[in-house]
């Protein structure tokens, strides 16, 4: 079965410096990965995509991801944090099977991140 | 502005009664999800729909159904909500790639 995971709760970084959010995944056939973020009270808005090419995937508000495929792992990284990067982080992954016409999609629990000033 | 629209953004309900939430989409996708949000489970997906006229069941479907009579209205009904179905529910829409997502309907049912 697919499944994502965010091995951390929590995750706190001083700001200026790099972050890393954690995410591996488990699938059959290849994976179709995304991040998104939820800022307090408002839906998730979409990050950054990976499906094919270039394992270093480059993404709004200049996050970026790492594929790796040997480690099953998606990590979303920045160089720099800032504060108002403090928000609930998912992972996702598309469904390989086109059940019922559609992919479904299938979600971390979330790691939320807190940049401290 | 093209998207998705919630409604209600947030409602109080009585065990017992029947509530429908709004999900519309101007965006023409065929796809459309519900899930709902609760804290330490991340997202949940309770029904599904991959075009007009069609529905299909998620992870936590008991208690919830869905209809897709066009393209961009996806609306989700409690026959009669308990508390347990308390809970931030977020419409979601896609054409295979990446989900859109509304902001999110915040049910509190006593």
């Amino acid at each position: 079965a697919q499944s994502v995971a965010q091995p951390e709760d929590q995750v706190n970084v001083a700001e200026g410096n790099p972050l890393t959010v954690k995410c591996t995944y488990s699938v059959s056939g290849n994976p179709y990965l995304f991040w998104y973020v939820q800022y307090p009270n408002r839906g998730l808005q979409f990050l950054l995509k990976y499906i094919t090419g270039d394992n270093l995937v480059k993404g709004s508000y200049g996050f970026e991801a790492e594929f790796n495929k040997s480690q099953t792992s998606f990590h979303l990284k920045k160089p720099s944090a800032l504060v108002s990067d403090s928000a609930l982080y998912f992972c996702a992954v598309r469904d390989s099977y086109y059940l019922s016409g559609t992919y479904k999609y299938i979600f971390g629990t979330g790691t939320r991140l807190k940049v401290l000033a | 502005i093209a998207g998705i629209t919630q409604a209600p953004t947030s409602q109080i309900l009585a065990a017992g009664r029947r509530m429908t939430l709004r999900c519309t989409q101007d965006m023409r996708h065929n796809a459309m999800y519900w899930y709902r949000q609760d804290l330490g489970l991340g997202l949940r997906l309770i029904h599904y729909s991959n075009t007009a006229g069609t529905t299909g069941k998620g992870e936590v479907p008991d208690g919830y159904s869905v209809s897709r009579a066009n393209t961009d209205d996806f609306p989700l009904t409690l026959a009669s909500a308990v508390p347990s179905q308390t809970s931030v529910y977020f419409c979601a829409s896609s054409n295979t790639g990446e989900l859109f997502f509304g902001e999110g309907s915040r049910l509190t049912v006593l």
